[in-house]
């Protein structure tokens, strides 16, 4: 599946800037997720979104602000960050998020945020 | 609380052998589905092949079966004659069906390399 794209690929910036990572699937699905993916760490769930409504939070910092127009897009916004939120950020989409095999996750390929 | 364990964070493995990843897990629900998913360095997370709880047969997909055994709580994925293009990290997921607990939970991965 590449019916999830992420820009941009690749963003540095700095601890006083302010800057939006943007997801996009193609698939007609209902459900969209951000993740964080450390080094050494297991990936970590940070929002979800199903039917345009945010249903989790997994106690993610308020310099993280993520937005749904649509069942189509997906931002997160970022400010005045710290050099720790480093990381890869995936987004993702599914059919549902009510379980079994329609909840199949499908990724993009991952904005690789630096914050210098 | 769901639990996923991969205890081999690395494998090396000759081309055009078989390979056996292992993948435990933990959880008091009756219903979840397990997942694997393949991440090669460009870091997007590939779906690979799903096991539902109730299935009665093993999960294939091509080269990849998941070999299920819901006594002992493992869902080990099996990659038949191994390819260089198979090097990559592979991460075992888990998500229950149950109302309120449907996070996908994530192992820490295991690095496949494969050796011409």
């Amino acid at each position: 599946e590449t019916g999830v794209t992420q820009t941009p690929r690749h963003l540095v910036m700095g601890m006083t800037n302010k800057k939006s990572l943007k997801c996009e699937q193609h698939l007609g699905h209902n459900a969209m997720y951000w993740y964080k993916q450390s080094a050494k760490k297991p990936l970590e769930l940070m929002f979800v979104y199903n039917f345009k409504e945010q249903t989790e939070n997994n106690s993610v910092p308020s310099r993280f602000s993520p937005e749904c127009p649509n069942s189509s897009h997906l931002f997160l916004h970022l400010h005045t960050l710290q050099p720790e939120d480093s990381a890869l950020y995936l987004c993702a989409s599914s059919q549902d998020f009510a379980g079994g095999k329609t909840d199949t996750q499908y990724f993009g390929p991952g904005t690789r945020l630096t914050v210098l | 609380a769901q639990k996923i364990t991969q205890t081999q964070p690395g494998m090396f493995v000759q081309e055009k052998e078989a390979v056996t990843l292992d993948c435990t897990y933990d959880t008091s629900d009756p219903s979840y589905g397990l997942f694997w998913y393949k991440q090669p360095s460009s870091g997007e997370m590939i779906f690979l092949i799903y096991q539902g709880s109730y299935d009665q047969q093993n999960a294939t997909e091509g080269r990849y079966s998941l070999n299920f055994q819901k006594a002992r709580k493992s869902a080990n994925l099996v990659i038949s004659a191994s390819q260089l293009g198979d090097s990559a990290m592979y991460f075992c997921a888990m998500r229950s069906s149950n109302f309120g607990n449907e996070k996908l939970t994530f192992g820490t991965g295991t690095r496949l390399t494969i050796i011409p």
